[in-house]
């Protein structure tokens, strides 16, 4: 398996633009989960879906935030509008069902907002 | 409620010496603990996990931690440093679906 797809790498974009961030889980996996880490807060939890429904998104900062999971092999964050303080490094992480209680991480998208 | 105390953001140690990294837990269910590595520019990779059973718990590159129920803790440890473990890491408490992350210790090993 080629492990947690996400897209972009990088993204640098000015305030107010649109941002859509994407990830593709491990095949199989029933849980993805949309982590944020800042030098000021670590990594942060946004939201969790279990078999494409969210469960919690408690985490979500605020409305510009919003995720989707239209299928098992597919999810989104997008941020609309983005301001500079958006900017941080985004993880996808899914999780395998039961007996499999360990998350595994995509290599994260870079977000800057100039 | 659960969180994840990592005493120390910086530890140095020397090539060839041990590796101690302090992870404390609050957790009001029996936990799922884990070690995770982070290098540059890189995603988290697991290191080692502890559910139920053995409570040293051996992962990858040589490092282990001890689940010490009556100390809250789960500190990771490595007998001899190696360059190649410079790096961030990160001790982690899950259950159910929700998994809380330290904020973190970054490891340098000096030559």
């Amino acid at each position: 398996d080629a492990g947690v797809i996400q897209s972009p790498r990088h993204e640098v974009t000015e305030m107010g633009q649109e941002v859509t961030l994407r990830c593709k889980p491990i095949s199989g996996h029933d849980y993805l989960f949309w982590y944020r880490q800042t030098m000021m807060r670590g990594l942060e939890l946004l939201i969790y879906f279990n078999n494409n429904v969210p469960i919690d998104d408690s985490g979500m900062p605020e409305d510009r935030f919003s995720a989707k999971m239209p299928n098992a092999s597919f999810s989104t964050l997008k941020i609309q509008p983005s301001e500079p303080r958006d900017s941080a490094v985004y993880f996808c992480a899914s999780r395998g069902g039961s007996g499999a209680n360990v998350l595994t991480f995509g290599a994260g998208s870079r977000l800057t907002v100039l | 409620a659960q969180s994840v105390t990592q005493l120390g953001s910086h530890v140095s140690v020397s090539e060839g010496a041990l590796v101690l990294l302090r992870c404390n837990y609050s957790s009001s269910v029996p936990p799922y603990l884990f070690w995770y590595v982070q290098y540059p520019n890189q995603g988290l990779q697991l290191l080692l996990k502890y559910t139920t059973g053995a409570t040293l718990v051996k992962g990858i590159n040589g490092f282990e931690a001890e689940f010490k129920k009556s100390e809250t803790s789960f500190h990771l440890t490595k007998p001899s440093a190696h360059m190649s473990d410079a790096a961030e890491y990160f001790c982690a408490v899950g259950s159910f679906n929700k998994f809380y992350f330290g904020s973190g210790t970054k490891l340098n090993v000096k030559p």
